[in-house]
């Protein structure tokens, strides 16, 4: 277990609507990351939070958004949702969001755009 | 930016081979290098890694190599067990950059 929680776990949709998925960091790491794995895909860095500010940003799309609270979770919101996002949403954390600083990924959001 | 080069992306071993995966990269200045395991449903776990100071870790079955002259670096898996078939990501990363993550290979060991 990474200490990462993702939820919810599944989510099921139709194009156009907007969803949330929601990630609780390790305990002690003030870094957050959103990757997204589509099929035969590898990683994709979408956005990177430190102690509630944006530190990095990949290939977000303008539909998507993401924010770290106080409390130090996170919230990845995509909306107008499209067939092609649907894919696997993961969140990481790490202690310093530094280079060499460990990524610990929670076991992912699977979102299904009909 | 730092590109990230895995292969095979594709392994199949009998129970009790060794299994490599390489990995190449283009940033000079990279100094940290992660492998990731991640199983059937599961997010990618941190399974062993190296920086740039050391040619060499290993962990029981497990062993990175870096090659900084040439730029790559590989996982070593010794007498393959059915619980290593597995998708595994390469990574590296510097400074305060993102880690670039390779594409993956995806392990597969038959009893």
């Amino acid at each position: 277990d990474s200490g990462v929680t993702q939820t919810p776990k599944h989510l099921i949709t139709a194009t156009g609507q907007r969803v949330t998925l929601r990630c609780s960091p390790r305990s002690g790491d003030l870094s957050v990351y959103w990757y997204q794995q589509s099929l035969d895909q590898g990683l994709q860095f979408l956005i990177q939070y430190y102690n509630g500010e944006e530190r990095a940003k990949g290939n977000i799309l303008e539909r998507f958004s993401a924010q770290q609270f106080p409390d130090l979770h996170s919230e990845l919101n995509l909306s107008s949702l499209e067939l092609g996002d649907s894919a696997l949403y993961f969140c990481a954390s790490s202690v310093t969001g530094g280079s060499d600083s460990p990524l610990h990924f929670g076991n992912g959001t699977r979102l299904t755009v009909t | 930016g730092e590109n990230v080069e895995q292969h095979p992306s594709t392994l199949s071993v009998q129970e009790g081979d060794s299994a490599v995966i390489k990995c190449t990269y283009s940033d000079s200045a990279s100094n940290y290098f992660p492998w990731y395991k991640q199983e059937l449903g599961k997010g990618p776990q941190l399974i062993i890694d190296i920086r740039s100071n050391v040619g060499e870790k290993k962990d029981q079955r497990i062993a990175v190599t870096l090659n900084k002259t040439a730029k790559h670096f590989s996982l070593h898996i010794t007498e393959t067990q059915p619980e290593d078939s597995a998708v595994y990501f390469c990574a590296a990363s510097r400074g305060s950059y993102i880690p670039t993550f390779g594409r993956g290979t995806s392990l597969i060991v038959h009893p």
